[in-house]
């Protein structure tokens, strides 16, 4: 079955550590996306990646990075930069904007929880 | 700042009636779509609107967009238990040329269905 899985499911850090959480894509998509999501809000972006080794800021990037050395993968790093890191980090694909309107598939989810 | 704010912001009905969820934007778009949270769960895809359409159908799901007024409906006919959960709609706007899409989510409509 084609799909994004990230991992893990739940996760907790003290704080002052930076953690990484992981998203891999099995549908050949070009795009893949980070969002935060916070407690009855909607979904914030925060990195995207159109291409391998290219990705942009979204609206909330401060504290955070990524890297997209292959495809299949865009791996988030919580930083000790970040005020308020607990939350639940949602990690999405599409097939590209240039192979026009295509939905976002999302994954299932990481909840980070720091202390 | 968001760019879909949906209305109401939590909704309850009987099993069998209909439920309908507004949006409203604020800038022009290139489509608008909905998508289902299930509680803990990522969001899954449901309709995808474009700018020149005004009704769309998928089964049970009705939805409508009103460019001049910057709103669009999902109405959800005959309701089931297992709809219950958290409705978001999406712009897809184009920030600039070459960039990559901009989809902007809305808080949501938390939908209770009472069996």
């Amino acid at each position: 079955d084609g799909g994004i899985t990230q991992s893990p499911k739940y996760l907790f850090r003290k704080e002052g550590q930076n953690v990484t959480l992981s998203c891999e894509q099995n549908l050949n998509h070009d795009a893949m996306y980070w969002y935060r999501q916070d407690p009855g809000q909607g979904l914030r972006l925060i990195y995207y990646s159109q291409i391998v080794n290219d990705f942009q800021k979204g609206d909330i990037a401060e504290g955070y990075s990524v890297s997209r050395e292959k495809k299949e993968s865009f791996p988030l790093t919580v930083t000790s930069a970040q005020k308020n890191p607990t939350a639940f980090y949602l990690c999405a694909s599409s097939i590209g904007r240039d192979r026009g309107n295509s939905p976002l598939h999302f994954g299932n989810g990481t909840r980070l929880t720091v202390t | 700042s968001q760019q879909g704010e949906e209305d109401p912001q939590a909704l309850s009905i009987q099993e069998g009636e209909n439920a309908t969820m507004n949006c409203s934007y604020k800038t022009s778009i290139n489509n608008l779509q909905w998508y289902r949270q299930n509680s803990g769960r990522g969001l899954v895809h449901l309709i995808l609107i474009r700018s020149n359409e005004r009704e769309k159908h998928s089964g049970r799901l009705r939805v409508t967009l009103d460019t001049s007024k910057k709103s669009s409906s999902l109405l959800i006919t005959a309701s089931r238990a297992a709809d219950t959960a958290s409705y978001f709609c999406a712009t897809d706007t184009t920030i600039s040329s070459g960039s990559a899409r901009q989809l902007t989510f809305g808080s949501g409509t938390q939908l209770t269905v009472l069996p």
